[in-house]
């Protein structure tokens, strides 16, 4: 079956600009991450959502950050004004709820010039 | 805070020898282990768990040993093999609370022909 998709795959953009990144998350899944991955860095977790509970936002790291995530199912992720350290690769992540085994998406690779 | 913390950036190991990736751990709510694999250009996934009730956990070539006392687990890959070469991500969770996942920030793990 279909994993996680990200589009797009990639996403230049000049500082400033507003960016959306969109996740698709594998159907039934009811648990979706944002995480973000800066060159050389390891994986920074942004936001969590689980089902119908309020989404876990404790990762984002300003309020330039942004996301929701529709139906239960697609998520998008709204960067603001965006500047040149949101540089990264964002990934998303998706699992039933109750397991901890992530799918992940091959990820959106945001530059921002 | 770094709760989840790799602390060799990379590792160098010899094809057909066994590879010792380690990873510590701050937060003794945590009760389950993952470790996960990542190529370039690719999403992370998943390759084997543990939770706190085990020891240890084997998969083939891979076994991931958990020592609470210490706050410390290992990856050992044995014997390694060339399409072993990749970043090894280790993440834990907190099944108790129903948390979030949160990873190290990885090692790159080279297997030398």
């Amino acid at each position: 079956g279909a994993g996680v998709s990200q589009s797009p795959s990639n996403k230049v953009t000049e500082k400033g600009k507003d960016v959306e990144l969109r996740c698709d998350p594998i159907s039934g899944h009811t648990a979706l991450y944002w995480y973000r991955q800066s060159l050389g860095q390891g994986l920074e977790f942004l936001i969590y959502f689980q089902g119908n509970s309020a989404p876990d936002k404790s990762g984002l790291p300003s309020d330039r950050f942004s996301a929701e995530r529709t139906g239960g199912s697609v998520s998008t992720l709204t960067i603001q004004r965006t500047q040149q350290e949101d540089s990264a690769v964002y990934l998303c992540a998706s699992l039933f709820t109750g397991t901890y085994e992530q799918y992940f998406g091959p990820g959106t690779r945001l530059t921002v010039t | 805070d770094q709760q989840v913390k790799q602390n060799s950036p990379s590792l160098s190991v010899q094809e057909g020898r066994i590879s010792i990736l380690n990873c510590d751990y701050t937060n003794s709510m945590f009760d389950y282990f993952l470790w996960y694999k990542k190529y370039p250009a690719e999403g992370p996934t998943f390759l084997i768990s543990i939770s706190s009730i085990k020891d240890k956990n084997e998969d083939g070539r891979f076994t991931v040993f958990l020592n609470k006392s210490a706050k410390h687990l290992s990856l050992h890959i044995v014997p390694s093999q060339p399409g072993d070469s990749a970043v090894y991500f280790c993440a834990a969770a907190a099944m108790n609370r129903d948390d979030k996942i949160i990873f190290g920030k990885g090692t790159r793990l080279h297997i030398l022909p």
